[in-house]
């Protein structure tokens, strides 16, 4: 099973919406990251967060993590149809070089 | 900027084909990573190196060997490729401890 699932596994908004993604995983975590994958590309790192912190923010990203239910957030405020694209949590719990993605979130922005 | 590139971006091979993907560094990155990607079933980790010569085997490693035999290039091998090999396969590099992962552009695998 994937130590991140994201959900929605997709959703679809009006461009100037916010977008709000989900991710849950399994173990104690040293941090959480969120990535960014245009279709058919690598993935791109947007935000990382610790695991003694709490919420963190880059430009339109706010980002929390509650350790406790073992759960993080993605929100984007203001989307733009450029937001469209594939987003993923990955957490890192072990061995510093061994992250764990998960499966995704969808996201269309339609302008 | 870090570069990771990956050899191809499309790739189609025969069933029992040996099969070499190649990935290069340009940052002087320790850490490099091979990821298969799945519709459904996110990334999932193959095998990754830490330093040159050294390998690490992930979460699905069977059918695949790597080698890393200079710093800036990491290969993934299919030994005898399978058509349940046909995937998007993704590079990636990352410096000593720090977390953040770079990544090519990726390669898609069709195995006929």
């Amino acid at each position: 099973s994937q130590q991140g699932e994201e959900d929605p596994q997709a959703l679809s908004i009006q461009e100037g919406e916010n977008a709000t993604m989900n991710c849950s995983y399994k173990t104690s975590i040293n941090n959480l990251q969120w990535y960014r994958q245009n279709s058919g590309r690598g993935l791109v790192h947007l935000i990382l967060i610790r695991s003694n912190e709490r919420e963190k923010h880059s430009g339109r990203l706010r980002v929390t993590l509650d350790t406790s239910k073992k759960s993080s957030s993605l929100l984007i405020t203001a989307s733009r149809a450029a937001d469209t694209a594939s987003y993923f949590c990955a957490s890192n719990s072990g061995g510093y070089q061994k992250v764990t993605f998960g499966t995704g979130t969808k996201l269309q922005v339609i302008p | 900027d870090v570069k990771v590139t990956q050899s191809s971006r499309y790739l189609v091979k025969r069933t029992g084909e040996k099969v070499f993907l190649e990935c290069v560094q340009d940052m002087d990155h320790e850490n490099m990573f091979w990821y298969r990607q799945d519709p459904g079933l996110g990334l999932r980790l193959i095998y990754f190196s830490y330093d040159v010569k050294m390998k690490e085997k992930g979460d699905i490693p069977e059918g695949y060997s790597v080698s890393r035999e200079k710093k800036e290039r990491f290969s993934l091998i299919l030994e005898s490729a399978s058509t349940n090999q046909t995937s998007m396969y993704l590079c990636a590099s990352s410096l000593g401890r720090e977390p953040e992962a770079f990544f090519g552009q990726g390669t898609r695998l069709t195995v006929v």
